[in-house]
């Protein structure tokens, strides 16, 4: 959906946990699901991506799961290290439309405590 | 992953001058390009897509004549902050993607002040 608001959801974990990070969407035709990771002055790094024709997907420690029934995202980051403290982000889009511009949520801030 | 360069990343200026900021494709060819701006511990606001060798298409509420955008070739775009005033201090982050691909990839973003 739309970012607004001024305060980030913060999620605190400890090295060597599994995060869960959440994200709900809106927009129920949406079929392109993407996260990026934010860290503090710098542009959104890709994550890894997911199709409307998936429920999940594996990446490098990371799991992105879909679940179209109500809506909602989730990025599952295995033994998380400190250098995975920054703001992540969900994203979706339509495919096909000609709009290729991305809505994004409001982000997450993970802290990972050593 | 692509590779996406902008510059500079940071710039200040005084109040009334214009700023060009420019994004790069490095390794691939981008079709499309997005400009986005971001306020601290906010989410990113698309201002405006641009495809190579049309218009911009400015998203509701930004002003095209402040934020001039160029997307003259297949590697590069510009966004121009024509008659900068302090509020148009923020953080702003350019994206590109390929012709085949869905994925956006980010530049490191160039944060304004405007003094």
């Amino acid at each position: 959906g739309e970012s607004v608001g001024l305060h980030l959801p913060t999620l605190s974990v400890q090295e060597g946990d599994n995060s869960i990070i959440n994200c709900a969407y809106s927009n129920s035709a949406s079929d392109y699901f993407i996260w990026y990771k934010q860290e503090s002055g710098k542009g959104p790094q890709f994550i890894i991506d997911i199709r409307s024709n998936m429920d999940k997907r594996q990446g490098q420690r990371v799991t992105v799961l879909l679940n179209k029934t109500v809506k909602h995202l989730s990025l599952q980051i295995a033994a998380t290290q400190p250098g995975d403290s920054a703001v992540y982000f969900c994203a979706e889009n339509i495919l096909g439309t000609g709009r290729r511009a991305l809505t994004f949520g409001s982000g997450t801030r993970l802290q990972v405590q050593p | 992953g692509a590779v996406v360069s902008q510059h500079p990343s940071w710039v200040i200026c005084k109040s009334g001058t214009s700023v060009k900021i420019e994004c790069r494709s490095l390794d691939f060819q981008a079709t499309t390009m997005f400009w986005y701006r971001q306020f601290p511990k906010q989410s990113l606001m698309l201002m405006a897509t641009s495809n190579e060798g049309s218009k911009a298409t400015y998203e509701q509420g930004v002003e095209k004549d402040k934020f001039l955008i160029n997307h003259a070739s297949l590697t590069l775009s510009t966004l121009t902050v024509t008659s900068a005033h302090p509020e148009d201090s923020s953080f702003y982050i350019c994206s590109a993607i390929g012709d085949r691909e869905d994925i956006q990839y980010f530049g490191a973003g160039t944060r304004l002040s405007v003094l």
